[in-house]
């Protein structure tokens, strides 16, 4: 089945400091990645969709120049999270879609940011 | 704007009891439905995917149902057992221009006692 890596599982920062964050497809391409944001105890809100070899698309109200998205191959979708502030503390997940329109979204293990 | 509403915030059962987690959604106009388990401070694990022109699917224990018209799909759990607590979470994909897009319900947290 469709399987997506993410890395790292969790990591803790400095406040300022640039912390990225990887996505993977292991066993398909994904032509479309999703980045979403999950607070305790609340569900998954999407910050942004990104598109291989193109610009991602962000939600409204969420920074690109903070959260910078790179989908450079169908296999890897990368988030930056920049000059990290203990606001950005969160459990981020990616997400991807194969190049089927009938397949479901494959969702990555998540990665605990705390930034201290 | 789609919402989604999962029904109840919580649930708590004995083990071997069957039980129904309920998702409701405010735009009939999705291409598909999906039910999803997530383990705490893990990522999500589909459980079931449901096409807009499908009535239902089954996995083993499981059984989702989607009443498209009425806005609402149903997760069966038959005989739970203590390693189905989770949180059960409902997501639809629309149909329209943004139709790649999620959304998801705040999910229905589940304990099943031993």
């Amino acid at each position: 089945g469709a399987v997506v890596s993410q890395h790292p599982s969790w990591v803790i920062c400095k406040s300022g400091t640039s912390v990225k964050i990887e996505c993977r497809s292991l066993d398909f391409q994904a032509t479309t990645m999703f980045w979403y944001r999950q607070f305790p105890k609340q569900s998954l809100m999407l910050m942004a969709t990104s598109n291989e070899g193109s610009k991602a698309t962000y939600e409204q109200g969420v920074e690109k120049d903070k959260f910078l998205i790179n989908h450079a191959s169908l296999t890897l979708s990368t988030l930056t999270v920049t000059s990290a502030h203990p606001e950005d503390s969160s459990f981020y997940i990616c997400s991807a879609q194969g190049t089927g329109n009938t397949y479901g979204y494959t969702f990555g293990s998540g990665t605990r940011l705390t930034v201290v | 704007k789609q919402e989604v509403t999962q029904i109840p915030a919580a649930l708590s059962v004995p083990e071997g009891e069957n039980l129904v987690l309920n998702c409701s959604f405010t735009d009939s106009a999705i291409y598909n439905l999906q039910w999803f388990r997530q383990d705490p401070g893990k990522g999500l694990t589909s459980l079931l995917l449901i096409q807009s022109s499908q009535r239902e699917q089954t996995s083993g224990r499981l059984n989702a149902s989607l009443d498209k018209s009425s806005g609402r799909s149903t997760l069966y759990i038959a005989a739970s057992q203590p390693g189905d607590s989770a949180t059960y979470l409902c997501a639809v994909r629309g149909s329209g221009g943004s139709n790649y897009k999620l959304t998801f319900g705040k999910g229905t947290l589940l304990t099943v006692n031993p």
